[in-house]
């Protein structure tokens, strides 16, 4: 298994530009999330997802889009990138949904928004 | 509010000394989650426990111990005779509450950098 994949590892881009950074996990996990990762603050919920088809916002959502159309992908769209979103990026998977299991997190995509 | 403090922002010690990590919640919650997770220079998390708000007994896993006291809301962390290997920063979190059951959405602490010196 290669567990939870991202891609890329890094990107640069500039202010209103878009783009998607990548997550996938082979594990059949039902869960889904993705977590931005800041100085001083810990990591924090951006979305989340309990299946394909279902996302619901985190702590963070403004800026980002999410989708869930198969259990394997949860992709996070950034719509118009500005420098506060400069940040490292860390998708998360758990097998259930229901209960606080460990999570597994992928290797993480580091972001800066000139 | 539920919210995890680690007050301890950065920790130095010497190959082979005892440490501990603190890590106090809050929550108003019954039923709840606590982890701890790490994060090594290169990057990536690593899961290293998960204890259940109705099991306060203290669990030990090789150098690594942990200290879960609900009386304080505390989840301390000790690592014994600590290595290089261990540089790293160790991160709480406590699930997310919701309409009276735990989540996976998890709320984290601010981490504490642990640098041990050869």
């Amino acid at each position: 298994n290669a567990g939870v994949t991202q891609t890329p590892k890094f990107q640069v881009l500039k202010t209103g530009q878009s783009m998607t950074l990548q997550c996938a996990q082979d594990m059949n996990h039902e869960y889904m999330s993705w977590y931005r990762q800041d100085p001083g603050m810990g990591l924090r919920l951006i979305h989340y997802s309990v299946g394909a088809g279902i996302t619901d916002q985190g702590e963070v959502p403004n800026g980002y889009n999410v989708s869930r159309s198969t259990t394997e992908d949860f992709p996070l769209r950034l719509l118009s990138a500005a420098p506060s979103q400069t940040s490292v990026y860390f998708c998360a998977s758990s097998y259930s949904k229901t209960l606080a299991n460990e999570q597994f997190f992928g290797p993480g995509t580091r972001l800066t928004v000139l | 509010a539920q919210k995890v403090t680690q007050a301890q922002t950065e920790i130095s010690v010497v190959e082979k000394e005892d440490v501990t990590l603190d890590c106090v919640y809050e929550t108003r919650d019954t039923t709840y989650y606590l982890f701890w997770y790490k994060q090594p220079p290169s990057g990536e998390l690593v899961f290293l426990i998960r204890r259940n708000s109705f099991d306060e007994q203290n669990e030990i896993s090789g150098r690594y111990s942990w200290n879960f006291q609900k009386s304080t809301s505390s989840f301390n962390f000790t690592i014994t005779a600590s290595q290089v290997v261990d540089s790293a920063v160790y991160f709480c979190a406590l699930s997310e509450a919701e309409y009276g059951g735990a989540t996976n959405k998890l709320i984290f602490g601010t981490g504490t950098l642990l640098a041990v010196q050869p």
